[in-house]
């Protein structure tokens, strides 16, 4: 069975920053292209970033281009996001998500954790 | 970017009912649509891809269609579960949107 449980969020003060992870169990991690999703309160959800199953390609939203930087560790099957910068924004429920077959959709989600960025 | 229009915002149905929810996409994107089912406080679950693929598990009351920039999700026939709010995804150039959602309401 697919589990993705997503760590590290919390409340962070505007320009701050805040590292989010995600334990990936269940599949062959390294065989995956891996992505995080957000979605601000009572909105849609928005596509913020993914990474290659090796990790050697990564693609982000223009809106956290420069701010954010994903990364995992295969060894590990964790997924990880560094924020920056962080802005009001931002605040959002973080999900990790699973890349299907194509890499057209998503199909495996974690519960998500919640950033919140506010003075 | 490709941006993705859902109509109705809100569908009030009852049970039984066949529920339509169309999605425009604002420029071609072959078939590389995906249809997701969110209920409160949980995650998006994947129900359609590819247009029209109906993912394992999923029941067979829900189908996809359409292709180019038009596409639709029909549930056959409302069951309780269904309740829940429905978005449409597109993925081009490795830039994936979503759209804005669908509530499905009790009538």
């Amino acid at each position: 069975e697919v589990q993705l449980l997503e760590s590290g969020g919390g409340l962070v003060q505007p320009g701050g920053s805040l590292r989010l992870s995600c334990a990936a169990s269940g599949f062959t991690f390294s065989s995956f292209d891996m992505s995080w999703v957000r979605q601000a309160p009572g909105k849609g959800p928005e596509w913020v970033s993914l990474i290659s199953g090796s990790g050697g390609s990564t693609y982000y939203a223009d809106s956290v281009k420069g701010r954010f930087t994903i990364s995992r560790d295969n060894s590990k099957n964790t997924l990880h996001l560094q924020m920056n910068s962080l802005r009001a924004e931002d605040t959002a429920v973080y999900y990790c998500a699973k890349v299907g077959d194509t890499i057209t959709y998503f199909d495996y989600w974690g519960q998500g954790t919640l950033v919140t960025v506010s003075s | 970017d490709i941006q993705m229009t859902q109509s109705p915002s809100t569908l009030s149905a009852s049970v039984g009912d066949r529920v339509i929810i169309t999605c425009r996409a604002s420029q071609s994107i072959s078939s590389w649509l995906a249809w997701y089912q969110q209920k409160p406080g949980k995650a998006p679950k994947l129900l359609i891809y590819k247009a029209s693929s109906l993912e394992s598990g999923v029941p067979s009351r829900f189908s996809g269609s359409g292709s180019g920039t038009e596409f639709t999700l029909t549930i056959s026939s409302l069951q309780p579960d269904d309740f829940a709010t429905y978005y449409c995804q597109q993925y081009n150039s490795y830039s994936w949107t979503f759209g804005q959602g669908t509530k499905v309401e009790i009538k």
